[in-house]
């Protein structure tokens, strides 16, 4: 299974809409994943099952689509927001396959 | 509150072994699947390997080749794992992450990682 995201490099300015994609070579049915990485640190995850935020994470940020289709959004950026993302599929067990990442960069 | 606290990483020479080490506290951990995922420096992440929870199936991403081993130890709440044969593209940060109760789960807690350096 191959996960492609788009774009590489988003840039937004605060309170802007960020969308993120992610497409995937085969069907994974909601088995997919969002992750957000800063700098020197580990991943957090955000969304799982396509569409369920993790605990803690604000209602900004949404995540939609099922098959082979993906999206998060973010709906008004925060400075907090700017990270890399990484988008995962767990469908396709033991494999999980990421992303490449889309840095969200501040404009 | 789940903590993962990763040790074991370094500097190795090619051909040479490492033993990562993961420590959990927080969660039952005899009953969930943990996984390695490991990161390239300035690249994206890769997941490596995995373990059920009493440690009797152990997956692995076709490009490490029988070089790495998944273990864990339930009664002292430790995961590891054993590098041998050590290349330069084995380089990377190395996150300890957990799993959920079931297989397919995504990972909801991530240790901060240890970097694994290989050069002579």
């Amino acid at each position: 299974i191959v996960v492609t995201q788009s774009p590489a490099t988003l840039s937004l300015s605060p309170g802007e809409r960020a969308t993120l994609s992610c497409r995937v070579s085969q069907n994974v049915v909601d088995n997919f994943a969002w992750y957000q990485q800063k700098p020197g640190q580990a991943p957090r995850l955000l969304i799982y099952g396509a569409s369920s935020r993790a605990t803690g994470v604000p209602a900004r940020v949404s995540g939609s689509g099922s098959g082979t289709e993906f999206t998060l959004t973010i709906s008004s950026l925060q400075s907090e927001d700017f990270a890399v993302y990484y988008c995962q599929q767990y469908n396709n067990w033991p494999l999980y396959t990421f992303g490449q990442g889309t840095r969200l960069e501040m404009k | 509150e789940v903590q993962l606290v990763e040790s074991g990483g370094g500097l190795v020479q090619p051909g040479g072994s490492l033993r990562l080490s993961c420590a959990a506290s927080g969660f039952t951990f005899s009953n969930y699947w943990m996984s390695w995922v490991r990161q390239a420096p300035g690249q994206g992440l890769e997941w490596v390997t995995n373990i059920n929870p009493d440690g009797s199936n152990k997956y692995y991403v076709d490009s490490v080749g029988g070089r790495f081993t998944i273990s864990r130890d339930n009664a002292r709440n430790s995961l590891y794992l054993q590098i041998n044969s050590l290349t330069a593209e084995d380089t990377a940060v190395y996150y300890c992450a957990k799993g959920g109760l079931k297989r397919s789960t995504p990972f909801d807690s991530w240790a901060q990682g240890t970097l694994v350096a290989v050069s002579s």
